[in-house]
Parts: structure tokens; sequence; C-alpha cells
């Protein structure tokens, strides 16, 4: 059984580029939640994806968009970065039951 | 809207020493409570998950505990080591309409000197 993987690992982005992080779940699992963690901070809740579907966001702007695919992978996409936006990126899957989320390694991502 | 605090934000202990990281949450109507440890520049590793209807959970030198009722747990390091250094987050499983999300604080970070 494969825990959950993210890629890349680290990416530099310039203010109003757009960029694309990578998940893919732990195996047997349909739900993808997505963090963001600043620095300092705890993580913050983005959405969550269930079987393709968007089940839930918390308070970030549209330009931060996700999908998931059949095979349960996933991706967070946001569109004209700000400087703000400068975070660990981390995301977990469940299993049916949602109670439990494992979390992968996280992308950190910089903009300059 | 669920709120999570955690205190001491920093905490310094010599070598050997037992000690309490505290965890404070606003809403009750939580599925479980769970401790994470992040090294630096690192993604979180679970410790220990205490669900709603549980009292405690253990794991080796680490004790977590859960009050409900006051919005509170604890996590318990006996004996500390330097390893055990990293930041503590602590975080809670509560229910965002149709989904499942986890409500961290912003953690306890614990330097354990040699």
């Amino acid at each position: 059984e494969t825990g959950v993987t993210q890629s890349p690992t680290h990416l530099i982005k310039t203010r109003g580029q757009q960029v694309t992080l990578r998940c893919s779940s732990q195996s047997g699992h349909n739900t993808v939640s997505w963090y963001q963690q600043a620095l300092g901070q705890g993580p913050q809740f983005i959405f969550q994806y269930y079987r393709e579907e968007e089940n839930g966001r918390g308070n970030f702007p549209p330009r931060f968009s996700g999908l998931q695919f059949p095979n349960y992978s996933s991706e967070l996409n946001v569109n004209a970065l700000e400087l703000d936006d400068s975070a660990l990126y981390l995301c977990a899957s469940s299993d049916l039951s949602g109670e439990t989320q494992y979390f992968g390694p996280g992308t950190r991502l910089l903009v300059l | 809207k669920q709120e999570v605090t955690q205190i001491p934000a920093a905490l310094s202990v010599p070598e050997g020493e037992n000690l309490v990281l505290n965890c404070s949450f606003t809403d009750s109507a939580i599925y479980n409570l769970q401790w994470f440890r992040q090294d630096p520049g690192k993604g979180l590793t679970s410790l220990l998950l205490i669900q709603s209807s549980q009292r405690e959970q253990t794991s080796g030198r680490l004790n977590a505990s859960l009050d409900k009722s006051s919005g509170r747990s604890t996590l318990y390091i006996a004996a500390s080591q330097p390893g055990d250094s990293a930041t503590y987050l602590c975080a809670a499983l509560g229910s965002g309409g149709s989904n499942y999300k986890l409500t961290f604080g912003k953690g306890t970070l614990l330097t354990v000197n040699p």
C-alpha cells in the first residue's frame, strides 16, 4: 500500500503566474483535501474533493481551484499568484468514513 | 466556526523532563482530535488520534487526552529527548456540512536541550 504523494516538492514562481500542484491518494481512498500552511501558522483548509466533485471549501478566493480524476488523484491550481500564496501546500486523502486524513509530504511554493 | 488554540507557542526544556502541551477548541461537536509532529520544512507526521468517544490514547512515551465537554486536549511527553524537538500541532475534525475538515492550531515549537 503506497502513501500519499505530492509533486513537485519545491516550486518557485513569480507574481501573476499560474501554478498546478499534484497529489496522488493513498490506495483505496476516494476523498482528497487540500490545505495551505503559511510560515509560522497551522494548515488552513482550502477545499475537499469527493468522487471528482468539490465537497466543501474554506475561505479561499476562486483563483484557487481543483480537480479530482477517476483514479482519485487530484490537482490544485492557483491563478494570478500573489506573494502571500507562498506557503507549504498539503494534500490529505481519506477513506469512505472520511474521519482519518493521511497527509502527503507537501509542496513548498515560493512566489517572488 | 471552529477555532483551535495551542498554548504555549514555544517551549524549551532540558532533556529528560516530562512536559504537557495544551490544545483548546471552541466547538465540541468534533469527530476526533489529532496530534501531529512537524519537523522544519517538512510535512505532517500523525502521532495520536483520539475519537470523540475516547478519553485518551497512548503511544510509547506519548499520551494524549481529550475532554470534549471543556473543549480541551493535552499531549503529554514523558522523558523528553533532543529528537523530540519539533513543532506539535493539534487538529480537530469537524463537519462543514457534507465534508469533513481539520481545523488546526498554530502549533507549539518544542526545543529539548541536551
